[in-house]
């Protein structure tokens, strides 16, 4: 079944660790995205992507990057986490301009 | 740039009452789309709305896409605590694939 996964669900991790967050979507969508987002609050963009080898930084100042070599993964690293990056982090994919998103679970990012 | 205003942030119903969320552009949208997210969960997209006047229906939920096609609402009749979440209105810009979101309203609903 088409659908977009990320992983992992839940990490906690130490202050000044570098991590990577996967993001991978089986609907051959074109564009992907990174929101973050505190629980049930705004929507915050911090990456896009509309194809391979095409990123673009969003509205929220982020210290992170992201990658898109393939058109299926969406990879989103911080190289040095800070408590202030405790957050949700979803991923979405849209087939094309005008249609819905489609959202992945998240990741729930506690930095100690 | 564009900005989405979504009101209001919050709303407490009974359960059986109606609910609305209204959702304002400082700019003339091509589309807007509208998201529901659980608490605890994911926005999942609900409908999107093209047309200038547009009404759609989805069960107990319908959707406006004003004239000037720079706000929408969503209004529930009668809701259920199945409701309960964060809804979501997102517009996209002419001529580019910039889609805003707003900040969403949080409904709960008391049985």
């Amino acid at each position: 079944e088409a659908d977009i996964y990320q992983t992992p669900r839940y990490l906690v991790i130490g202050t000044g660790k570098k991590i990577t967050l996967e993001c991978s979507q089986t609907m051959g969508h074109d564009k992907m995205y990174w929101y973050q987002q505190d629980p049930g609050m705004e929507l915050h963009l911090i990456h896009y992507s509309y194809g391979v080898n095409s990123t673009e930084k969003g509205d929220l100042s982020s210290e992170s990057t992201v990658s898109r070599i393939r058109t299926e993964h969406f990879p989103l690293t911080l190289e040095s986490a800070r408590p202030s990056h405790t957050s949700q982090y979803l991923c979405a994919s849209s087939e094309d301009r005008g249609r819905g998103y489609t959202f992945g679970s998240g990741t729930r990012l506690t930095v100690v | 740039g564009q900005q989405v205003m979504q009101i209001p942030q919050y709303q407490h119903v009974q359960e059986g009452e109606d609910f609305t969320t209204y959702c304002n552009s400082s700019t003339t949208l091509s589309n807007i789309q509208w998201y529901k997210q659980r608490p605890g969960g994911h926005p999942v997209f609900l409908i999107q709305l093209v047309k200038s006047g547009e009404v759609k229906k989805q069960k107990r939920l319908t959707f406006q896409f004003g004239e000037a096609k720079k706000n929408s609402s969503l209004h529930i009749t009668a809701t259920q605590t199945t409701d309960v979440g964060t809804y979501f209105c997102a517009g996209h810009q002419y001529n580019n694939n910039d889609m805003r979101f707003g900040a969403g309203t949080r409904l709960t609903v008391k049985p």
